[in-house]
């Protein structure tokens, strides 16, 4: 059963910092991994979204990075705002079941991310 | 290009009654999936749908259980509700099931069973 962990659970930090948050998982054989924000009340906003036969993908200030073989990725944003606060959560696309042709996104539980003026 | 739209936003129902949450798609994806967003079980796979046909379904009762129509769009209804339902429900598209594909996400439906 695939699960997915993002430790830790909450970070602050001060305006201008580079940040790294981590997300691993413990099934290798996945399709695809996608990093989220989402807003207090919100839906999710997607970040990236990285192809397992991908190392990594880049938009702007954020950078992820996945190693399969590890299981392991990192988000990686640099010069933090305020603006960034939110929960950022990564998702895995994995097989569902042992049935071919299904899959599902899982989720890790997120990290609070509060970046401070 | 519009997003994924969800309605209602909010819905306040109590326990017994049922309820039934709408989606649609962002304009050419044709397959819809559904997560609960619980603070103790985060973000849970419902179900999901493409050509109006269900792919997958995730661990919830049958109390649990979606439709998708010709234009895409997708219902999903809760029967007879408990406490427990009370949750965030979000729906999300994609072009298609294929595995490559990203997925985006509505704003979501709050749900509070009383």
């Amino acid at each position: 059963k695939q699960e997915v962990t993002q430790i830790p659970a909450a970070l602050s930090v001060p305006e201008g910092e580079n940040l790294v948050l981590n997300c691993s998982f413990t099934d290798s054989a996945i399709y695809n991994l996608q990093w989220f924000r989402q807003d207090p009340g919100k839906g999710l906003t997607s970040l990236l979204l990285i192809q397992s036969s991908q190392r990594e993908q880049t938009s702007g200030r954020l950078n992820a990075s996945l190693d399969k073989s590890s299981g392991r990725s990192t988000l990686y944003i640099a010069a933090s705002q305020p603006g960034d606060s939110a929960t950022y959560l990564c998702a895995v696309r994995t097989l569902f079941g042992t049935q071919g042709g299904s899959e599902k996104l899982v989720f890790g539980k997120g990290m609070k991310l509060t970046v401070n003026p | 290009k519009a997003g994924v739209t969800q309605t209602p936003r909010y819905l306040i129902k109590t326990r017994g009654q049922q309820v039934t949450l709408s989606c649609s798609p962002i304009s050419g994806h044709r397959s819809v999936s559904w997560y609960q967003q619980t603070p103790g079980q985060g973000l849970q796979f419902l179900f999901e749908y493409f050509s109006e046909t269900q792919r997958n379904k995730g661990n919830f009762p049958g109390r649990f259980s979606g439709r998708q129509f010709s234009n895409s769009r997708s219902e999903m209804n809760v029967s007879t509700l408990e406490l427990g339902d009370s949750a965030l429900y979000l729906c999300a598209s994609s072009l298609s099931p294929d595995t490559y594909n990203e997925q985006f996400f509505g704003p979501g439906t709050r749900l509070t069973v009383l």
